[in-house]
Protein backbone atom coordinates (compact mmCIF):
# COMPACT_ATOMS: atom_id res chain seq x y z
CA UNK A 1 0.00 0.00 0.00
CA UNK A 2 1.00 3.18 -0.75
CA UNK A 3 0.35 4.88 2.98
CA UNK A 4 0.24 8.38 3.19
CA UNK A 5 -0.08 10.73 0.05
CA UNK A 6 -0.06 14.93 -0.09
CA UNK A 7 0.08 16.38 -3.37
CA UNK A 8 1.34 18.67 -4.82
CA UNK A 9 4.57 18.83 -3.41
CA UNK A 10 5.19 21.99 -4.03
CA UNK A 11 3.30 25.07 -4.98
CA UNK A 12 3.72 29.03 -5.03
CA UNK A 13 0.49 30.84 -4.34
CA UNK A 14 -0.22 34.84 -4.69
CA UNK A 15 -1.75 36.51 -2.03
CA UNK A 16 -5.31 35.81 -2.24
CA UNK A 17 -5.30 32.81 -4.27
CA UNK A 18 -6.58 30.06 -2.87
CA UNK A 19 -5.85 26.40 -3.34
CA UNK A 20 -6.11 22.38 -1.85
CA UNK A 21 -3.57 20.59 -0.50
CA UNK A 22 -4.93 17.00 -0.87
CA UNK A 23 -3.96 14.18 1.32
CA UNK A 24 -4.76 10.49 1.05
CA UNK A 25 -4.90 7.02 3.19
CA UNK A 26 -4.62 3.48 2.27
CA UNK A 27 -4.57 2.16 5.27
CA UNK A 28 -8.49 2.41 6.53
CA UNK A 29 -6.73 4.61 9.50
CA UNK A 30 -9.86 6.54 11.08
CA UNK A 31 -7.80 9.15 12.65
CA UNK A 32 -6.49 12.28 10.27
CA UNK A 33 -4.82 15.22 10.56
CA UNK A 34 -2.84 18.43 9.08
CA UNK A 35 0.18 20.20 11.27
CA UNK A 36 2.51 22.99 9.63
CA UNK A 37 5.89 23.05 9.94
CA UNK A 38 7.91 26.10 10.53
CA UNK A 39 11.28 27.09 11.22
CA UNK A 40 12.21 26.60 15.17
CA UNK A 41 8.35 25.96 15.62
CA UNK A 42 8.02 22.54 15.64
CA UNK A 43 4.99 20.35 14.02
CA UNK A 44 1.53 22.64 14.57
CA UNK A 45 -2.01 20.85 14.33
CA UNK A 46 -3.79 23.14 12.08
CA UNK A 47 -6.93 20.41 11.85
CA UNK A 48 -7.97 17.22 12.57
CA UNK A 49 -10.99 14.79 12.06
CA UNK A 50 -11.73 11.33 13.92
CA UNK A 51 -13.77 9.76 11.61
CA UNK A 52 -15.72 10.79 7.76
CA UNK A 53 -17.94 13.60 8.57
CA UNK A 54 -16.23 14.92 11.94
CA UNK A 55 -13.58 17.49 12.33
CA UNK A 56 -12.54 19.62 14.65
CA UNK A 57 -9.68 22.41 15.15
CA UNK A 58 -6.24 21.95 16.07
CA UNK A 59 -3.69 24.73 17.45
CA UNK A 60 -3.25 27.07 14.62
CA UNK A 61 -6.71 27.09 12.68
CA UNK A 62 -7.33 29.99 11.27
CA UNK A 63 -7.25 30.87 7.45
CA UNK A 64 -7.79 26.83 7.06
CA UNK A 65 -11.11 24.68 6.10
CA UNK A 66 -11.06 21.06 5.92
CA UNK A 67 -13.65 18.23 5.33
CA UNK A 68 -13.77 14.72 6.03
CA UNK A 69 -16.31 12.91 3.43
CA UNK A 70 -14.61 9.71 3.00
CA UNK A 71 -12.33 7.69 5.32
CA UNK A 72 -9.56 8.21 2.56
CA UNK A 73 -9.31 11.70 2.03
CA UNK A 74 -8.50 14.55 4.07
CA UNK A 75 -8.08 17.92 1.75
CA UNK A 76 -6.69 21.20 3.50
CA UNK A 77 -8.38 24.20 1.82
CA UNK A 78 -6.72 27.82 1.90
CA UNK A 79 -9.42 30.62 0.85
CA UNK A 80 -7.56 33.21 0.47
CA UNK A 81 -3.40 32.78 1.23
CA UNK A 82 -1.46 35.18 2.81
CA UNK A 83 2.55 35.35 3.50
CA UNK A 84 2.24 33.70 7.06
CA UNK A 85 0.95 30.28 5.59
CA UNK A 86 3.86 29.67 3.82
CA UNK A 87 4.94 26.93 5.58
CA UNK A 88 5.82 23.15 5.05
CA UNK A 89 2.74 21.23 5.72
CA UNK A 90 2.10 17.26 6.34
CA UNK A 91 -0.86 15.31 6.80
CA UNK A 92 -0.64 12.41 9.12
CA UNK A 93 -3.09 9.64 9.90
CA UNK A 94 -3.33 6.41 12.62
CA UNK A 95 -6.18 4.34 13.88
CA UNK A 96 -8.29 5.78 16.22
CA UNK A 97 -7.57 3.02 19.28
CA UNK A 98 -5.58 4.91 21.89
CA UNK A 99 -1.57 5.59 21.77
CA UNK A 100 -1.39 4.62 17.96
CA UNK A 101 1.32 5.45 15.62
CA UNK A 102 0.97 8.81 13.47
CA UNK A 103 1.97 8.25 10.03
CA UNK A 104 3.02 11.34 8.51
CA UNK A 105 2.48 12.37 4.37
CA UNK A 106 5.12 13.32 2.28
CA UNK A 107 4.41 16.85 2.73
CA UNK A 108 3.68 19.83 0.66
CA UNK A 109 6.15 22.83 0.76
CA UNK A 110 3.70 26.03 0.02
CA UNK A 111 5.17 29.80 -0.62
CA UNK A 112 2.75 32.73 -0.69
CA UNK A 113 4.16 35.52 -1.98
CA UNK B 1 -3.64 22.18 27.10
CA UNK B 2 -0.32 20.12 27.13
CA UNK B 3 2.84 21.97 26.69
CA UNK B 4 5.88 19.98 25.30
CA UNK B 5 9.35 21.61 25.93
CA UNK B 6 12.49 20.40 24.23
CA UNK B 7 15.90 20.99 25.33
CA UNK B 8 18.72 21.55 23.46
CA UNK B 9 17.71 23.26 20.21
CA UNK B 10 21.06 22.18 18.57
CA UNK B 11 23.58 19.44 19.11
CA UNK B 12 27.07 18.69 17.95
CA UNK B 13 28.59 15.17 18.85
CA UNK B 14 31.85 13.42 17.70
CA UNK B 15 31.05 10.74 16.02
CA UNK B 16 30.85 7.22 18.46
CA UNK B 17 29.92 8.97 21.43
CA UNK B 18 26.26 9.37 22.99
CA UNK B 19 23.32 11.93 22.55
CA UNK B 20 20.84 12.75 24.95
CA UNK B 21 17.94 15.53 24.33
CA UNK B 22 15.56 16.17 27.16
CA UNK B 23 11.84 16.48 26.93
CA UNK B 24 9.46 17.73 30.09
CA UNK B 25 5.62 17.84 29.70
CA UNK B 26 2.73 19.59 31.73
CA UNK B 27 -0.16 17.76 31.41
CA UNK B 28 0.35 14.87 34.17
CA UNK B 29 -2.52 13.29 32.05
CA UNK B 30 -0.40 12.27 29.03
CA UNK B 31 0.34 8.78 28.96
CA UNK B 32 2.17 8.57 25.38
CA UNK B 33 5.50 10.05 24.39
CA UNK B 34 6.85 9.44 21.29
CA UNK B 35 9.64 10.56 19.47
CA UNK B 36 10.05 11.54 15.60
CA UNK B 37 13.32 11.61 13.53
CA UNK B 38 13.20 13.89 10.32
CA UNK B 39 15.65 14.26 7.75
CA UNK B 40 16.50 17.16 5.98
CA UNK B 41 13.59 17.45 3.61
CA UNK B 42 11.81 14.45 4.45
CA UNK B 43 8.46 13.23 6.69
CA UNK B 44 8.77 12.88 10.21
CA UNK B 45 8.91 8.80 11.37
CA UNK B 46 8.89 7.30 14.72
CA UNK B 47 11.57 5.60 15.97
CA UNK B 48 11.05 4.78 19.27
CA UNK B 49 7.87 5.43 22.04
CA UNK B 50 7.40 4.81 25.87
CA UNK B 51 3.74 4.47 27.68
CA UNK B 52 3.11 5.59 31.24
CA UNK B 53 3.69 2.15 32.55
CA UNK B 54 7.35 1.59 31.38
CA UNK B 55 10.61 3.58 32.87
CA UNK B 56 12.51 2.66 30.40
CA UNK B 57 12.36 1.45 26.65
CA UNK B 58 15.84 0.34 24.07
CA UNK B 59 16.16 -0.38 20.50
CA UNK B 60 19.65 -0.94 19.65
CA UNK B 61 21.28 2.62 19.95
CA UNK B 62 18.21 3.99 21.11
CA UNK B 63 16.65 4.40 24.32
CA UNK B 64 14.05 6.15 26.05
CA UNK B 65 13.43 6.98 29.47
CA UNK B 66 10.40 8.10 31.46
CA UNK B 67 10.13 10.09 34.66
CA UNK B 68 6.07 10.55 35.34
CA UNK B 69 6.92 12.14 38.40
CA UNK B 70 8.84 15.28 37.21
CA UNK B 71 7.00 15.10 33.65
CA UNK B 72 10.54 14.61 31.85
CA UNK B 73 11.34 11.86 29.36
CA UNK B 74 14.72 11.98 27.51
CA UNK B 75 15.85 10.05 23.90
CA UNK B 76 19.54 8.54 24.38
CA UNK B 77 21.69 8.06 21.49
CA UNK B 78 24.83 5.65 21.95
CA UNK B 79 27.57 5.44 19.19
CA UNK B 80 26.12 7.84 17.08
CA UNK B 81 26.76 7.70 13.35
CA UNK B 82 26.17 10.20 10.75
CA UNK B 83 23.32 8.94 9.86
CA UNK B 84 21.99 9.87 13.02
CA UNK B 85 22.17 13.42 12.01
CA UNK B 86 18.59 14.70 11.75
CA UNK B 87 15.80 17.43 13.80
CA UNK B 88 14.62 14.83 16.25
CA UNK B 89 10.73 15.92 18.31
CA UNK B 90 9.60 14.60 21.30
CA UNK B 91 5.63 14.33 21.82
CA UNK B 92 2.95 13.65 24.37
CA UNK B 93 -0.29 12.22 24.27
CA UNK B 94 -2.93 12.44 27.11
CA UNK B 95 -4.85 9.85 28.30
CA UNK B 96 -8.80 9.76 28.00
CA UNK B 97 -11.59 10.04 25.92
CA UNK B 98 -11.27 11.81 22.78
CA UNK B 99 -7.29 12.66 23.42
CA UNK B 100 -5.76 11.86 20.15
CA UNK B 101 -4.04 15.10 19.53
CA UNK B 102 -0.41 15.10 20.27
CA UNK B 103 1.53 17.76 21.17
CA UNK B 104 5.43 18.16 19.78
CA UNK B 105 8.31 19.60 21.21
CA UNK B 106 10.14 22.41 18.57
CA UNK B 107 12.66 20.04 18.03
CA UNK B 108 16.25 19.29 18.49
CA UNK B 109 18.74 19.28 15.49
CA UNK B 110 21.59 17.01 16.09
CA UNK B 111 24.74 16.96 13.77
CA UNK B 112 27.04 13.77 14.16
CA UNK B 113 30.87 15.00 13.10
CA UNK B 114 32.92 12.23 11.86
Amino acid sequence: NAGVTQTPKFQVLKTGQSMTLQCAQDMNHEYMSWYRQDPGMGLRLIHYSVGAGITDQGEVPNGYNVSRSTTEDFPLRLLSAAPSQTSVYFCASSYLRSQETQYFGPGTRLLVL
Amino acid sequence: GENVEQHPSTLSVQEGDSAVIKCTYSDSASNYFPWYKQELGKRPQLIIDIRSNVGEKKDQRIAVTLNKTAKHFSLHITETQPEDSAVYFCAALPSGAGSYQLTFGKGTKLSVIP
